[in-house]
């Protein structure tokens, strides 16, 4: 059973642009999470969508955003782009909204420059 | 003040030693407790997944939970050198909370020959 897959695995992108990262949830499951792990702040919670609706939110700006698609695909994005938002991204994928294990992708690494 | 602390270390131990991670919390809310393991440079990996508190074992680990005191241990018996990476220990709420999981700093853990 594959994984959680995200890609690209590294990106290096310059101040004022935007990006967009994507995850592919293991077979099946339907929740997908992302988060952002930095050095100083560890991992925080992004947002979390479940049947292409966000159901959670953290404390980010609108610059982050996020979709899902019918086949729990989810991408994110991040409009114009600050230093301070280079990071590890990760994405987590569960069967169903409830009690379930979270399992974690690989991550993106951007860099903003 | 953070919702989880979680002593960064690092943690340096022979091989074959015991191992003791601890977290603490201030949320009441929170009812389910997890500890992840982190390589360099690849996503965060569930080790363990615990609700109540006591003690839940799988292999050379043990996690303890201790609701009352808002505090949860992560045991490693016999210690590798294999083992050694980052520990998070996480925790989310129930009921629409259930995809937010917040984590502890990690600890980095070396376990040398």
């Amino acid at each position: 059973k594959a994984g959680v897959t995200q890609t690209p695995r590294y990106l290096i992108k310059t101040r004022g642009q935007q990006v967009t990262l994507s995850c592919s949830p293991i077979s099946g499951h339907r929740s997908v999470s992302w988060y952002q792990q930095t050095p100083g702040q560890g991992l925080q919670f992004l947002f979390e969508y479940f049947s292409e609706t966000q159901r959670n939110k953290g404390n980010f700006p609108g610059r982050f955003s996020g979709r899902q698609f019918s086949n729990s695909r989810s991408e994110m994005n991040v409009s114009t782009l600050e230093l301070g938002d280079s990071a590890l991204y990760l994405c987590a994928s569960r069967y169903g909204q409830g009690n379930t294990e979270a399992f974690f992708g690989q991550g993106t690494r951007l860099t903003v420059v | 003040q953070k919702e989880v602390e979680q002593d960064p270390g690092p943690l340096s131990v022979p091989e074959g030693a015991i191992v003791s991670l601890n977290c603490t919390y201030s949320n009441s809310a929170f009812q389910y407790f997890m500890w992840y393991r982190q390589y360099s440079r690849k996503g965060p990996e569930l080790l363990m997944y615990t609700y109540s508190s006591g003690n839940k074992e799988d292999g050379r680990f043990t996690a303890q939970v201790d609701k009352s005191s808002k505090y949860i241990s992560l045991f490693i018996r016999d210690s590798q050198p294999s083992d050694s990476a980052t520990y998070l220990c996480a925790m989310r709420a129930g009921g629409t909370s259930y995809g937010k999981l917040t984590f502890g700093q990690g600890t980095i853990l070396t376990v040398h020959p």
